[in-house]
């Protein structure tokens, strides 16, 4: 099935530091999704985006649903340990879900 | 939030056993469910999409009598590896969906391995 592509794929970062995050795709998406996960765990959903253009915080995060709706962004500010993790955005096209290929983020103490 | 229960979190089975792992959807029904494989550091790849009630719909090149989907209910999905070989250990998780809700919450996972 379609992949979407997520950059970077890992990134080491200072705690305190903010990060960013982006994924992008080939085809258009009515729905954005942005997810985490932890070391054998399933993932979790973080924040959703319905809308082109629209912006959208969780805490510390907020993410962004590109206005050509092929792309969606992460960010996290002041980042902590327990941001560790596996980032995943997703697309949903009609009944299917489509993941990217993930941002490894390492939190250094 | 909503919440999917994946059971069991972890198995080791001995090669040629068939393993059950349940997808339970514990408050709110389940239309649609997802099973997706993933290995280490990667991706989560889809294997099948099932409705409840009908056949699940199963990606090219998932063999469709091995990894074997049963959605009977709207809050139960079981998917059963049938004569698991060694190269069937993976991560597996679920996801659910309401409806034609937006948004899909994942199972815990579970890890599989075949000795």
């Amino acid at each position: 099935g379609q992949q979407l592509n997520q950059s970077p794929q890992s990134m080491f970062i200072q705690e305190g530091e903010d990060v960013s995050m982006n994924c992008t795709s080939s085809s258009i998406f009515n729905t954005w999704l942005w997810y985490k996960q932890d070391p054998g765990e399933g993932p979790v959903l973080l924040i959703a985006l319905y809308k082109a253009g629209e912006l959208t915080s969780n805490g510390r995060l907020t993410a962004q649903f590109g206005i050509t709706r092929k792309d969606s962004f992460l960010n996290i500010s002041a980042s902590i340990p327990s941001d560790v993790g596996i980032y995943f955005c997703a697309g949903l096209s009609g009944n299917q879900f489509y993941f990217g290929t993930g941002t490894s983020l390492t939190v250094i103490p | 939030g909503a919440v999917v229960s994946q059971h069991p979190s972890w198995v080791i089975c001995k090669s040629g056993t068939s393993v059950k792992i349940e997808c339970r959807s514990l408050d709110f029904q389940a239309t649609t469910m997802f099973w997706y494989r993933q290995f280490p550091k990667q991706s989560l790849m889809l294997m099948a999409t099932s409705n409840e009630g009908s056949k699940a719909t199963y990606e090219q090149g998932v063999e469709k009598d091995k990894f074997l989907i049963n959605h009977a209910s709207l809050t139960l999905s079981t998917l059963t590896v049938t004569s698991a070989h060694p190269e069937d250990s993976s991560f597996y998780i679920c996801s659910a969906r309401q409806g034609w809700s937006t948004e899909a919450f994942f199972g815990q996972g579970t890890r599989l391995t075949v000795v």
